[in-house]
């Protein structure tokens, strides 16, 4: 069973840039959230896609948007990145409502 | 409100001896669920164990239980025999509202460094 992935693992752009974060959700789920971890804190909730579609959005501004493919795997982007978008972002996969299973992370840096 | 609370920045335990991580929690849904992730210094998030509002019974996980006390809506997580590796991050979480509904976003806690001291 392989488990969740996700590239890359470190990036650095500068502010007004866009990035794209990928993530491989693990076998046979179905589900895929994505979360924002700043330096010290809990993850955020940014949104969930729910076969090919977005399942719900926490407190995050239109420059965040995503994507999920028929294979479950998912994109997320961000446009004109912020200094404050420096984050480890989190992606999970899971059946629905299940427990969630995390990826390593990327690490964003926005300088 | 926050949702989860998790009222301890950092734990030092002696290795070998068992610590509680307190979680207090906040919702209005009869249908929820709790769970325990723990990050090491790598950064991936490590499924611990899980407690749905309707279990009866404790869970446990090898060295790992949850005291739910749904009345006080706490969720504390506690592990025994502490070994150096339990050195993390932990954090607590909470999957509000059923399954079938939209969004079934988590609530996650600021976390508790945990610290094993040999």
């Amino acid at each position: 069973e392989t488990g969740v992935t996700q590239s890359p693992t470190h990036l650095i752009k500068t502010r007004g840039q866009q990035v794209t974060l990928r993530c491989s959700s693990q076998s046979g789920h179905n589900t895929v959230s994505w979360y924002q971890q700043a330096l010290g804190q809990g993850p955020q909730f940014i949104f969930q896609y729910y076969r090919e579609e977005e399942n719900g959005r926490g407190n995050f501004p239109p420059r965040f948007s995503g994507l999920q493919f028929p294979n479950y795997s998912s994109e997320l982007n961000v446009n004109a990145l912020e200094l404050d978008d420096s984050a480890l972002y989190l992606c999970a996969s899971s059946l629905r409502g299940g427990e969630q299973f995390f990826g390593p992370g990327t690490r964003l840096t926005v300088l | 409100a926050q949702k989860i609370t998790q009222t301890q920045p950092g734990m030092f335990v002696q290795e070998k001896e068992a610590v509680t991580l307190d979680c207090t929690y906040d919702t209005s849904d009869q249908s929820y669920g709790l769970f325990w992730y723990k990050q090491p210094s790598s950064g991936e998030m490590i499924f611990l164990i899980y407690q749905g509002s309707y279990d009866e019974q404790n869970a446990t996980e090898g060295r790992y239980s949850l005291n739910f006390q749904k009345a006080r809506k706490s969720a504390n997580l506690v592990i025994s025999a502490s070994q150096l590796g339990d050195s993390a991050m932990y954090f607590c979480a909470m999957r509000e509202g059923i399954i079938s509904n939209t969004g079934n976003q988590f609530y996650f806690g600021t976390g508790t460094s945990l610290t094993v001291i040999p």
